[in-house]
C-alpha cells in the first residue's frame, strides 16, 4: 500500500465550479499537511498548509483535515481558469524535513 | 527577490554518459534539497542537505547518483553512466528553515531539469 493516495484525474470544470481535491495516507507520524500548485513546467509553490485536524481558509480556497480518517481535502470556490494547474498534496513526518507527496491531480478549468 | 534557478533547463543524454546539474537556491536558504519527478507523478525526494552538510541521502536510487553543495549555496547532482530510467524533472528546492524545524513545510522549488535519456 503506497503512504499516500491520490486520484491523478484529470478533472474538468466549468469556470465558477466548486472543486473539491483528495487525498488519503497510511502514515500517522505525519505532521504537517499541505497542498502544492504545480503550473505545466514550472515547481510546485506551497498554497496552504496546516498541522492540526479541521479546516482552514485562504480566500478562494479551503484545507481540511480528519487525522481519524487519514483524509486530506482541498476546495477551490469559485473556480478560474488561471486555477488550471496540477495540485499535490504533500506531508512531512514529525521532526522530518522531507516532502512526501501524493501522485498530483491534473484540474483544469474552462470558461 | 531571485527564487531557486536551475540549469540547465534541459538536458539530452545518450545512454552511458555522465550529466551535471545545477541549483542556485534562495540565498541564505539552509536548507536545500533534490527531487526527482517522473512523468504524471508527484516528486520524490533525492537528498538533503544543510548548509554543506548532506545529512540524508536516503532517496537517491543508485550509487550513480551523486550530490554535493561545497559551500553551502550553490548544489550539483551528478549522476554518472545515464540509464533511461533516469529520464525524469530534477527538481530542487530551498529553505530557510532546517530539517526538522518549524516552517520547514515551505519550500521553494526551481523550474527543474527535464533530463531525457536516450
Amino acid at each position: 500500500q503506497k503512504e499516500v493516495e491520490q486520484d491523478p484525474g484529470p478533472l474538468s470544470v466549468p469556470e465558477g465550479a466548486i472543486v473539491s481535491l483528495n487525498c488519503t495516507y497510511s502514515n500517522s507520524a505525519f505532521q504537517y499537511f499541505m497542498w502544492y500548485r504545480q503550473y505545466s513546467r514550472k515547481g510546485p509553490e506551497l498554497l496552504m498548509y496546516t498541522y492540526s485536524s479541521g479546516n482552514k481558509e485562504d480566500g478562494r480556497f479551503t484545507a481540511q483535515v480528519d487525522k481519524s480518517s487519514k483524509y486530506i481535502s482541498l476546495f477551490i470556490r469559485d473556480s478560474q481558469p488561471s486555477d488550471s494547474a496540477t495540485y499535490l498534496c504533500a506531508f512531512i513526518y514529525n521532526q522530518g524535513g522531507k516532502l512526501i507527496f501524493g501522485q498530483g491531480t491534473e484540474l483544469s478549468v474552462k470558461p | 527577490g531571485a527564487g531557486v534557478s536551475q540549469s540547465p533547463r534541459y538536458k539530452v543524454a545518450k545512454r552511458g554518459q555522465d550529466v551535471a546539474l545545477r541549483c542556485d537556491p534562495i540565498s541564505g536558504h539552509v536548507s536545500l534539497f533534490w527531487y526527482q519527478q517522473a512523468l504524471g507523478q508527484g516528486p520524490e525526494f533525492l537528498t538533503y542537505f544543510q548548509n554543506e552538510a548532506q545529512l540524508d541521502k536516503s532517496g537517491l536510487p543508485s550509487d550513480r547518483f551523486f550530490a554535493e553543495r561545497p559551500e553551502g549555496s550553490v548544489s550539483t547532482l551528478k549522476i554518472q553512466r545515464t540509464q533511461q530510467e533516469d529520464s525524469a524533472v530534477y527538481l530542487c528546492a530551498s529553505s530557510s528553515n532546517p530539517w526538522g524545524g518549524q516552517g520547514v513545510y515551505e519550500q521553494y522549488f526551481g523550474p527543474g531539469t527535464r533530463l531525457t535519456v536516450t
